[in-house]
């Protein structure tokens, strides 16, 4: 069974950083594309990052853009979103998706529980 | 970006029904279209992708149809279980990938 845990989530001021994690387990880490989708408290989804099965493609939204780096370590089945510069507009539960296959912009065919971001001073 | 409008955004409906939500998307992308289905509280679940492909293990009381710019997802004789929030996504590579704004079926 596939299962996504996520961690790192916080309070933190804006302009300060955070570093998110998500270990996968159920499945063979380094043949997927991985994925951050976030949505803010009430609100919906939205797609945040991609990453390649070897961190060698990578794509952003455009409101993370510069700020948000996406990054995985194969060997541990992990998946890192490190987030610098944060605004309030970050506060979000942040989910760890994984892709079907290899290809980069794909449907999302497993989630994890999401991990809750705050944004405030 | 691609944009994804949903609509309604809202919907009532009872146990039996038959309902339709639309996706519109504001330019072509083909089939690459997923369907998600979030219950209060809990993650997101695929119900379809690539349009009109049922995930294994979901009911066939949920179809999808449509490409292009336009989707629909259908649920035929609707159950308690299905009272939730529906996500289109659109993954029309190597675009970024966006969602629609989200339709809540709500019980009559």
């Amino acid at each position: 069974e596939v299962q996504l845990v996520e961690s790192g989530g916080g309070l933190e001021r804006p302009g300060r950083s955070l570093r998110l994690s998500c270990v996968g387990s159920g499945f063979i880490f380094d043949d997927y594309v991985m994925h951050w989708v976030r949505q803010a408290p009430g609100r919906g989804l939205e797609w945040v990052s991609s990453i390649s099965w070897n961190g060698n493609n990578i794509v952003y939204a455009n409101s993370v853009k510069g700020r948000f780096i996406v990054s995985r370590d194969n060997a541990k089945s992990s998946l890192f979103l490190q987030m610098n510069s944060l605004r309030p507009e970050d506060t979000a539960l942040y989910y760890c998706a994984k892709g079907p296959s290899a290809t980069l912009m794909a449907y999302l065919d497993s989630w994890g529980q999401g991990t809750l971001v705050t944004v405030s001073s | 970006d691609i944009q994804m409008t949903q609509s309604p955004s809202t919907l009532s409906a009872s146990v039996g029904d038959r309902v339709s939500i639309t996706c519109r998307a504001n330019q072509s992308i083909n089939i690459w279209l997923a369907w998600y289905q979030q219950t209060a509280g809990k993650a997101p679940k695929l119900l379809i992708y690539r349009a009109s492909n049922l995930k294994s293990g979901v009911s066939s009381r949920f179809s999808g149809s449509g490409s292009g710019t336009e989707f629909t997802l259908t649920i035929s004789g609707l159950q308690p279980d299905d009272f939730a929030t529906y996500y289109c996504q659109q993954y029309n590579g190597p675009s970024p990938s966006t969602f629609g704004q989200g339709t809540k079926i709500e019980i009559k």
